[in-house]
């Protein structure tokens, strides 16, 4: 069945410092991937996401790459900011092939708690 | 007005009380999801639905049930509450058009005592 792993948190970081959260996925076909972040008190929003090998989800100075040969998303920023301190998720969705249809079901990692200190 | 509403935002009952979730949108979406979240373990699915029939266990769907009122309703249910089902719960939707993504409600916090 589908799987995510994400680096074990929680990650602390001073303000300005690069982040990276690790991301590896196991899947069958050809999944969408997805980062979702959950600030304090509020339910998960999608941050970005890519649909396809190579592909390059962008959004609020974070980015993520589709690597098809490594089966990984990791997520970066380069210059982290205090508003970033969050629960950070990765997940996939499954999509089956020509004539089937795409379920939609998300399955998630288990969370990476970051705080971000000024 | 947010998208996704989900009431009681908490709630706390005691083991064998049962217990309704309940589950709203104006999105217009067909398909909607109940999630729990427990820490350390992500987002589990216990329940989806594509449409008004049609109703699909996930992963964790024991000891849970779900009824699908109308396109903009969906509710969990806890038939007799036990302490293990404290978490915190979540509803989602989405459709074909939103290629998979899924909005997420506010959540519910559950304490079973």
């Amino acid at each position: 069945g589908n799987s995510v792993t994400q680096m074990e948190g929680p990650v602390t970081l001073s303000e300005e410092a690069f982040l990276t959260i690790n991301c590896t996925y196991t899947a069958t076909g050809y999944p969408s991937l997805f980062w979702y972040v959950q600030y304090p008190g509020e339910g998960l929003q999608l941050l970005l996401k890519a649909t396809k090998a190579d592909d390059k989800g962008s959004n609020k100075g974070f980015e993520a790459t589709y690597r098809k040969e490594t089966t990984s998303f990791h997520l970066e920023k380069g210059s982290v900011q205090v508003s970033d301190s969050a629960v950070y998720f990765c997940a996939l969705s499954d999509h089956l092939g020509a004539g089937g249809t795409s379920y939609g079901k998300l399955t998630f990692g288990q969370g990476t708690i970051l705080t971000v200190h000024p | 007005d947010a998208d996704v509403t989900q009431t009681p935002r908490n709630r706390i009952t005691k083991t064998g009380k049962r217990i309704m979730l309940e589950c709203s949108q104006t999105k217009g979406h067909d398909r909607m999801y109940w999630y729990r979240q427990d820490p350390g373990l992500g987002l589990r699915l216990i329940y989806y639905s594509f449409d008004v029939k049609d109703i699909n266990k996930g992963e964790i769907s024991d000891g849970y049930s779900v009824s699908r009122q109308a396109q903009a309703k969906f509710s969990l249910s806890l038939e007799s509450a036990i302490p293990n089902q404290t978490a915190l719960y979540f509803c989602a939707t989405s459709d074909l058009t939103s290629n998979n993504e899924q909005f997420f409600g506010p959540g519910t916090r559950l304490t079973v005592l």
